[in-house]
């Protein structure tokens, strides 16, 4: 149980293009997602805590306009990178909340902006 | 502010040689200090949610234990299979996000 989708595993795209990474909670309802973001030999870095139903809450430093997230369901949360530059390429992981604790990551999407 | 520190920051062992990683934390108001594992390229895997001074967990050759400064992570006779990235991370007051530390690489040689 507990198992969390994430979709594309991968992307390439041309700068000022947009992106939409989607996560599912498969077994398990979620009214709480995370978006993570990771760079090399780094630890996870917290981007924004997705609500279902409500907006999401962005870390300090995060540009709310240039990542949306959208959480319409209790089983999909999305991350839209928006004009896409190449400092925005990196390792994006999400993850779900399963009750009040734990939190259940996805397999990550890496993203690649030429 | 809440702070997690593992040490070390890369381990390499030879298959079988026993050892422990640590993660040791200055918070208020522990509600649970979580061990995922992450492989190179994937996201992390959960492995033990403990929640008090004293609680063990375990799960094949890993033993996760927990007292009011640290969390040790113990790796019995370990395998080329068990090198990974493992992750220490607390859950703290009302929060609902974790804070996580920088991670222990550890390489298992056979």
């Amino acid at each position: 149980g507990a198992v969390v989708s994430q979709h594309p595993s991968w992307v390439i795209c041309k700068s000022g293009t947009s992106v939409k990474i989607e996560c599912r909670s498969l077994d398990f309802q979620a009214t709480t997602m995370f978006w993570y973001r990771q760079f090399p030999k780094q630890s996870l870095m917290l981007m924004a805590t997705s609500n279902e139903g409500s907006k999401a809450t962005y870390e300090q430093g995060v540009e709310k306009d240039k990542f949306l997230i959208n959480h319409a369901s209790l089983t999909l949360s999305t991350l839209t990178v928006t004009s896409a530059h190449p400092e925005d390429s990196s390792f994006y992981i999400c993850s779900a909340l399963a009750g009040e604790e734990t939190q259940y990551f996805g397999p990550g999407t890496r993203l690649l902006v030429l | 502010e809440d702070q997690v520190t593992q040490s070390p920051e890369a381990l390499r062992l030879q298959e079988g040689e026993s050892s422990s990683l640590n993660c040791s934390y200055t918070v208020s108001g522990l509600r649970g200090l979580f061990w995922y594992r992450q492989d190179p390229g994937k996201g992390p895997e959960f492995l033990f949610t403990l929640y008090s001074a004293g609680e063990e967990k375990e799960k094949e050759r890993l033993k996760a234990t927990l007292t009011k400064k640290e969390s040790f992570l113990h790796i019995t006779a370990p395998k080329p299979e068990d090198s990974a990235t493992y992750l220490c991370a607390v859950l703290t007051g009302s929060a609902r996000q974790l804070t996580f530390g920088s991670g222990t690489q550890l390489t298992v040689l056979p």
